[in-house]
């Protein structure tokens, strides 16, 4: 793996509470992006970063919003969380050029 | 929006037999990858094709892509039991930037050994 760490791996929440994932990386990239998988959409950008304090919208941006203070860092916040939230979501970061995209490995979050 | 359509949506061979998976977009794109993912697990690179190629190698992988039917294909040749996983094709939106990627929906791999 690349060096991207996502916490937490699991979690449940209520409808209506805030929820924050985290993501880290210890590869020093510019750019980090959140993306959700879901059965029948495949994945879908949520949000990305280009650098510190540097962050735009992506498909499916509704709902959820993100900050980068780090380079290391990219958090993603729920405010309210919605049961049309549940599902999985992925961090990626991409070094410069073409380089591809390295995953993490993941948090499954399920709003009740 | 969905930009890579993947055919078949699942795919059932044996170990040693080929694999093939076809991916169709709507867009022009710049460049288009390939990303393998293991159950439970992120998604893993690997290969991308630039629009002005039209074949890439990659050990028993085989890309090609057409750019003026818009559809790629992805061979496996002499498939393993660990080739079992879902595939994604991926396209940028035009942008230039390879991280904002639209993915197809995948095709499933099993490979029995």
């Amino acid at each position: 793996d690349a060096g991207i760490t996502q916490s937490p791996r699991h979690k449940v929440t209520e409808t209506g509470t805030p929820v924050t994932l985290r993501c880290h990386q210890t590869e020093n990239h510019r750019y980090m992006y959140w993306y959700r998988q879901d059965p029948g959409h495949g994945l879908r950008l949520i949000h990305y970063s280009y650098g510190v304090k540097d962050t735009d919208k992506g498909e499916v941006s509704d709902g959820y919003s993100v900050s980068r203070s780090k380079t290391e860092d990219f958090l993603l916040t729920l405010e309210s969380a919605t049961s049309s939230q549940t599902s999985v979501y992925f961090c990626a970061i991409r070094g410069r050029g073409e380089s591809p995209l390295h995953f993490g490995n993941g948090t499954r979050l399920t709003v009740t | 929006s969905q930009q890579g359509e993947e055919d078949p949506q699942a795919l059932s061979i044996q170990e040693g037999e080929n694999a093939t998976m076809n991916c169709s977009y709507k867009t022009s794109i710049n460049n288009l990858q390939w990303y393998r993912q293991n159950s439970g697990r992120g998604l893993v690179h690997l290969i991308l094709i630039r629009s002005n190629e039209r074949e890439k190698h990659s050990g028993r992988l085989r890309v090609t892509l057409d750019t003026s039917k818009k559809s790629s294909s992805l061979l496996i040749t002499a498939s393993r039991a660990a080739d079992t996983a879902s595939y994604f094709c991926a396209t940028d939106d035009g942008s230039g930037n390879t991280g904002k990627l639209i993915f197809g929906q995948g095709t499933t791999l099993q490979v029995k050994p």
